[in-house]
């Protein structure tokens, strides 16, 4: 089955602190991966995809096919910051519709 | 309201109640999908509707009945709940680009609507 992991529920950083939130995901073929985000009583919004290579909030995230991973880092994490992140991977194969399969979820908070 | 608008925002029905969910969105995309979160699992796909047109559900128990009658309104229609199916029900809508590996794409979500079946 094809499946996104997070192996942290709940992480806690300093602000100033350096961060990473894991994930790591099955595949089959070469997938799409997302980084979505939803802070304190707002809606579950796009983050930041690999096929952009960007960087978001100071947030990037690279793709890493030999370990399956697609790790979110942040050099210097701001008290803003502390949300709710979800890892998230498209479909391997053309398809004509989008499908997102989520992960879990990382509760991260930033201690001022 | 701009976005994708979900009403409404808590609904509270008993499990003998019939009731549904709208969702509606502003930006032009032509795929709309149903989304459930609850609190012990990760967010789950329920219904995908691509050209108004269901293409994916998701082994979803026949008390869920998803209407979209054109590309900007969709409908989860809800009879006969349990208590398990409380949970956030999400909207969102994304551009379907048609055949395409890689597209630059991401789903726009509603704020959701928080259900508890009593």
């Amino acid at each position: 089955a094809q499946r996104v992991t997070q192996p942290e529920k709940l992480l806690s950083v300093f602000k100033g602190a350096p961060v990473e939130l894991k994930c790591n995901y099955s595949y089959s073929g070469s997938p799409e991966l997302f980084w979505y985000v939803q802070y304190s009583r707002q809606r579950l919004q796009l983050l930041l995809r690999h096929i952009s290579r960007e960087s978001i909030k100071g947030f990037t995230a690279d793709l890493n096919k030999g370990e399956t991973s697609f790790h979110l880092k942040k050099p210097f994490a701001q008290e803003e910051d502390s949300a709710m992140y979800y890892c998230a991977r498209g479909p391997s194969l053309k398809t004509s519709y989008d499908k997102v399969i989520f992960g879990p979820g990382t509760s991260l908070s930033v201690i001022p | 309201e701009t976005g994708v608008t979900q009403t409404p925002r808590h609904l509270v029905m008993g499990m003998t109640n019939k009731k549904s969910l709208k969702c509606e969105q502003h930006l032009g995309h032509n795929a709309m999908y149903w989304y459930k979160q609850s609190a012990k699992k990760p967010l789950e796909l329920m219904f995908v509707y691509s050209l108004e047109e269901r293409v994916e559900n998701n082994s979803v128990p026949s008390r869920f009945s998803p209407e979209c009658p054109n590309s900007s309104h969709l409908f989860l229609h809800l009879h006969t709940l349990q208590p398990e199916d409380s949970a956030l029900y999400l909207c969102a809508s994304s551009q379907d680009l048609g055949d395409r590996v890689y597209g630059n794409y991401g789903y726009t979500f509603g704020s959701g609507t928080r259900l508890t079946v009593v």
